[in-house]
């Protein structure tokens, strides 16, 4: 089965400091992963997707299959990456590639 | 505004109530999502279309859910006879064909409806 983790609920970082957001997967097949965030009163985005390997607002995440992690990270956050961030996991074609979230983790970077 | 759009934004019922939701995709998407979101919760699958097609339900779409996506364009979603366990988020995502069946296209989402069962 699917599953999707994010252990932390609430991740406090001061501006500057380095931030690394925890995911955590189980899938059998070959898995896409992705990073959806959502700012205040704004809708749920794309940040990035492990396929493109891209980086984005100064974000990264490597996929690593050995030990199954989709760890989203940046080196010096910034208060505007305040934010709830979510991991989710793509099912496959017969799905329709619905996406499998996580809990998601809220992140406050603090001055 | 070319993005996903839902209506309405807040919808507070009283239970046993029937309700409907609306979503209009970006208009070159084929495929359309919903997803429901509880406090506390990921967004979580609830069904899908390819076009019109309803392709895959999730379990969690109960008997009183009903989704229908005439002429592959706009889509509701209907609840009837709602229960307090309804109150939720109800999330719209629209996303392109995939051309290349190991890989999906970015889904866009809507801002959600918001129910509440009272």
């Amino acid at each position: 089965a699917q599953r999707v983790t994010q252990p932390e609920k609430l991740l406090s970082v001061f501006k500057g400091a380095p931030v690394e957001l925890k995911c955590n997967y189980s899938y059998s097949g070959s898995p896409e992963l992705f990073w959806y965030v959502q700012y205040s009163r704004q809708r749920l985005q794309l940040l990035l997707r492990h396929i493109s390997r891209e980086s984005i607002k100064g974000f990264t995440a490597d996929l690593n299959k050995g030990e199954t992690s989709f760890h989203l990270k940046k080196p010096f956050a910034q208060e505007e990456d305040s934010a709830m961030y979510y991991c989710a996991l793509s099912g496959n074609s017969n799905s329709g590639y619905a996406l499998n979230f996580g809990k998601g983790t809220s992140l406050l970077v603090t001055p | 505004d070319t993005g996903v759009s839902q209506n309405p934004r807040h919808k507070i019922t009283k239970r046993g109530q029937n309700v409907t939701f609306r979503c209009d995709p970006i208009s070159e998407h084929n495929r359309l999502y919903w997803y429901r979101q509880t406090l506390g919760q990921g967004p979580e699958f609830l069904t899908y279309f390819q076009n019109e097609a309803q392709l895959e339900k999730s379990r969690l779409l109960s008997d009183r859910f009903s989704a229908e996506r005439p002429k592959g364009s706009f889509s509701t979603l209907e609840i009837q006879r709602t229960e307090q366990g309804d109150s939720a988020m109800y999330l719209c995502a629209s996303s392109l064909d995939s051309w290349d069946s190991r890989y999906s296209y970015e889904q866009y989402f809507g801002p959600g409806t918001r129910l509440t069962v009272t």
